[in-house]
């Protein structure tokens, strides 16, 4: 069965700092892969999603993730964040199939402070 | 709005009792998941349907639990002698059939609170 680390529980960054949140899966074959955000008292929101093709996913918000085969891995970066991308960031993995359902990591709390 | 609803947003009741939530997916969405969340974790996946057939649970799913999809469209998930420990939130998820690159989108999720 796949599984999902994500290695970081709570960061915490200044306004304008670059952001880099860590995800790896576990899973033989090929994935679809995701980055949900929960903003506070908000429902889940899917921020990108890689599943073919260039491997460098640009999303909304100005977040992307790179997606490394031979890591299993798929990074969330942003360059510069502001406040209000203050959240819970959940990375989630999914067999190419789509037979099985989606698993999550456990879970990022960013908080950007000003 | 044309998202995932589900009602009742939150749901307080005592041990013992029963509760049941609704989803209703996004129109034409031929799959239905229900997940669990608690604080400090990610979604844990607790069964899913398409159309009316429901094609997988978890072994969270306890003999307490139901889910029904009866038409295809809307599903209910019922907790039979709700304990403590089922204080979560419920959420529910719709897609077309995924693996095609489509999105699952997810509701703003049912809080159950068992006192």
């Amino acid at each position: 069965a796949q599984s999902v680390s994500q290695h970081n529980h709570h960061v915490i960054l200044s306004e304008a700092a670059s952001l880099e949140l860590g995800c790896n899966y576990s899973y033989g074959g090929t994935v679809n892969l995701f980055w949900y955000v929960q903003y506070p008292g908000q429902h889940l929101q899917l921020l990108l999603k890689y599943f073919s093709g260039d491997p460098l996913v640009k999303g909304i918000k100005g977040f992307e993730a790179e997606f490394i085969k031979s890591k299993f891995s798929f990074n969330l970066r942003k360059p510069s964040v502001q406040w209000s991308d203050t959240a819970e960031y959940f990375c989630a993995v999914m067999p190419y199939s789509g037979n099985t359902p989606l698993v999550f990591g456990k879970g990022t709390r960013l908080s950007v402070i000003a | 709005d044309t998202g995932v609803s589900q009602n009742p947003r939150h749901k307080i009741t005592k041990r013992g009792q029963n509760v049941t939530f609704r989803c209703d997916p996004i129109s034409e969405h031929n799959r239905l998941y229900w997940y669990r969340q608690t604080l400090g974790q990610g979604p844990e996946f607790l069964t899913y349907f398409q159309n009316e057939a429901q094609l997988e649970k978890s072994r969270l799913l306890s003999d307490r639990f139901s889910a029904e999809r009866p038409k295809g469209s809307f599903s209910t998930l019922e907790i039979q002698r709700t304990e403590q420990g089922d204080s979560a939130m419920y959420l529910c998820a719709s897609s077309l059939i995924p693996g095609s690159g489509n999105t699952i989108y997810f509701g703003e999720g049912s809080w159950l609170t068992v006192v």
